[in-house]
């Protein structure tokens, strides 16, 4: 079953903050983030373990509550570079070692 | 480290015609590879599971006749849509991981657009 992120885009000014939610009916392993460019393939940012731990990338982290099935991606102080599309991929039930990703969350950083 | 070649990159070719794609891990083994398409503006969904030495496990609703996945060595997968038609249009993408546990992150291909006429 797939995750429902939301929202399903943000605009941003350049220097804001932006928060991308991601829940599971499911109980999850963990939870994969990635972005993707126009035309491009994903990229990995963090995964995050069942466990309820918070991991940072640069000015990127993310959070898990492993009792509501939820992550949550923060990104902070938005550069032009976080232009894209933020998928979150779950593992879970009964398909340990498969992602089912979520529907995908537009980000526009605008200077 | 990890990374992933996937080959071609772009296919544009007639209705009827049977496309192969390519997906390596280049400076790792992957006993298993997945193989997902991306419509427009749309997620990533997963076609198949690709475990080497062995059948592909096939989401439901994929048609495992319709796309053919050999995964003969523990760095090459490769996808066959046969006679492909217009829908099948889209952006196919694979990827793989050193292990395939929680902790490791998939790494994808730079996939491969198909586009029948």
């Amino acid at each position: 079953q797939q995750p429902v992120q939301s929202p399903q885009a943000v605009i941003l000014r350049e220097g804001e903050d932006a928060v991308i939610n991601c829940s599971s009916s499911k109980a999850l392993y963990s939870v994969h983030w990635y972005r993707q460019k126009h035309g491009e393939a994903p990229v990995f940012l963090m995964i995050l373990l069942k466990g309820g731990e918070q991991k940072g990338h640069e000015k990127i982290s993310a959070s898990f509550n492993e009792k509501k099935q939820q992550s949550s991606l923060y990104l902070t102080a938005s550069q032009l570079s976080y232009s894209g599309t933020y998928f979150c991929g779950t593992e879970g039930g009964t398909s340990y070692g498969k992602l089912t990703f979520g529907q995908g969350t537009i980000l526009t950083v605008h200077p | 480290g990890a990374v992933v070649s996937q080959h071609p990159s772009r296919v544009i070719c007639k209705s009827g015609t049977s496309v192969k794609i390519e997906c390596r891990s280049l400076d790792f083994q992957a006993t298993t590879m997945f193989w997902y398409r991306q419509f427009p503006k749309q997620s990533l969904m997963l076609m198949a599971t690709s475990n080497e030495g062995s059948k592909a496990t096939y989401e439901q609703g994929v048609e495992k006749d319709k796309f053919l996945i050999n995964h003969a060595s523990l760095t090459l997968s490769t996808l066959t849509v046969t006679s492909a038609h217009p829908e099948d249009s889209s952006f196919y993408i694979c990827s793989a991981s050193p292990r395939v546990m929680s902790n490791q992150p998939q790494h994808f291909g730079d996939g491969t657009r198909l586009s029948i006429l």
